[in-house]
């Protein structure tokens, strides 16, 4: 069965120390790999997409993800966290070929002074 | 440019009511969804189109339906809405697979159904 998790819940950083969020994907063809940012209230944006190529990608707002085919992951990385990237975050993947994707729950990070 | 836009943003609805959620898209995107968002769950879809005058099934479709009679707006319908179907309603858009493909999202319509 195709699924997403995210092992954390939520986080919380101090501001100025790095993050990694975790991304495991279950998906049986190359996929397409995602992470979107939500602020509360908000909608969901785009952070950064991985569809082939050099494994590590970069994104808006300072982050980076990199792809482990071996370990089917997707991880997200930020060197030093500021305050305004409390929000939550989603990963999501989706099917060459294909327009929809599949979520993982999210990760809600906090972000202490 | 406008992006992906909702209407409503806020409704509350009783038991067995109808109401129809419009998302209108001006990037000419041939693909639109709609999502529902529920705490812990993530997003999870319930229709979606692959260009005008088509539709399909996503993974909750029960109690919705959805028309595309143009190409820049997608329509959710409920028939009669139940208590379950709370939630915050998403739609986006993107072009095809293989075609810089990222999906857009709007700011979503919280729905309460009472």
């Amino acid at each position: 069965a195709q699924s997403v998790t995210q092992p954390d819940i939520h986080i919380t950083v101090s501001e100025g120390a790095s993050l990694e969020l975790r991304c495991n994907y279950s998906y049986g063809a190359t996929p397409y790999l995602f992470w979107y940012v939500q602020s509360p209230g908000q909608g969901l944006q785009l952070l950064l997409k991985y569809f082939s190529g050099d494994t590590l990608v970069q994104g808006i707002k300072g982050f980076e993800a990199e792809f482990k085919r071996s370990q089917s992951s997707f991880n997200l990385r930020k060197p030093s966290v500021h305050w305004s990237d409390a929000a939550e975050y989603f990963c999501a993947v989706g099917r060459l070929g294909e327009g929809k994707l599949i979520f993982g729950q999210g990760t809600e990070l906090s972000v202490k002074p | 440019n406008a992006g992906v836009t909702q209407t409503p943003k806020f409704r509350v609805l009783k038991t067995g009511q109808s109401m129809t959620l419009l998302c209108a898209q001006d990037m000419n995107h041939e693909y639109m969804y709609w999502y529902r968002q529920d705490p812990g769950m993530g997003l999870r879809l319930i229709h979606y189109s692959v260009g005008e005058g088509t539709t399909a099934k996503g993974e909750v479709p029960d109690g919705y339906n959805v028309s595309r009679l143009k190409k820049q707006n997608f329509l959710l319908g409920l028939e009669s809405a139940a208590p379950s179907q709370t939630s915050v309603y998403f739609c986006a858009s993107s072009y095809p697979p293989g075609l810089a493909y990222a999906e857009y999202f709007g700011p979503g319509t919280r729905l309460t159904v009472t």
